[in-house]
């Protein structure tokens, strides 16, 4: 079956320290990958989709980027965090199919910037 | 991108049935109608999704209208683990091989006993 982990589940970091989130995948190959955030009391904010090894497509310009390393591999880096980096973020994958291009969510990184 | 439109919260008693609605006017004929659901302090789960047909599944049905402007997504009964917020999306038209979902705000549902 396949499982979705990441790390870490909580994270406290001041104002200009560097962050390196990551997802990892398993049980499948070749998974479309995806990077959310939740600020609090807000909608998901899609901020990067990745179709292969090092193919990223960001959907929201700010100080975040991501890479995909390997194929079941997704990392969310900022070089220096700002306050409104806040937030929840969620890491999803899913395979593409017509209609059954079900994502599934691992359970989330709760950042807070100080 | 198609955009759907829930009511911001709704209300229920345990047990009884819930019929959480949706609309999606500017739907294209393509474009398939999913359903997640969001518990407190975890990331969305899926729940359902169809085209143009009804659908049921272990966790809940999905009724489409005809035109296919609007959804309902039914739970038979409801129970305390439902409450959540529960969106409506649309399989983004054109998205090629991306698979994109867009969230919106989504329907807060709370469950009481």
């Amino acid at each position: 079956s396949q499982t979705i982990h990441q790390w870490p589940a909580t994270l406290v970091q001041p104002v200009g320290s560097p962050l390196s989130l990551e997802c990892t995948v398993e049980g499948t190959s070749n998974p479309n990958l995806y990077w959310y955030r939740q600020a609090a009391g807000r909608g998901l904010q899609l901020l990067f989709y990745s179709v292969g090894i090092g193919q990223i497509s960001s959907e929201v310009p700010q100080n975040l980027s991501a890479s995909r390393p390997q194929d079941r591999q997704f990392i969310l880096s900022s070089k220096k965090l700002l306050l409104s980096d806040s937030g929840f973020y969620l890491c999803a994958w899913s395979v593409l199919a017509v209609s059954t291009d079900t994502q599934y969510f691992g359970p989330g990184t709760r950042l807070t910037v100080l | 991108d198609a955009k759907t439109t829930q009511p911001n919260s709704m209300e229920s008693n345990e047990e009884e049935p819930v019929h959480l609605p949706c609309n999606h006017s500017t739907i294209s004929g393509t474009d398939y109608i999913h359903w997640y659901r969001q518990l407190p302090s975890q990331g969305p789960e899926y729940v359902i999704h169809g085209l143009t047909s009804n659908v049921n599944n272990r966790m809940a049905s999905l009724a489409i209208a005809e035109d296919r402007k609007s959804s309902t997504l039914i739970l038979h009964r409801a129970t305390l683990r439902d409450a959540a917020v529960y969106y409506c999306i649309l399989r983004e038209s054109g998205s090629g091989n991306t698979g994109k979902l867009i969230f919106g705000q989504g329907t807060t549902l709370q469950v009481k006993p």
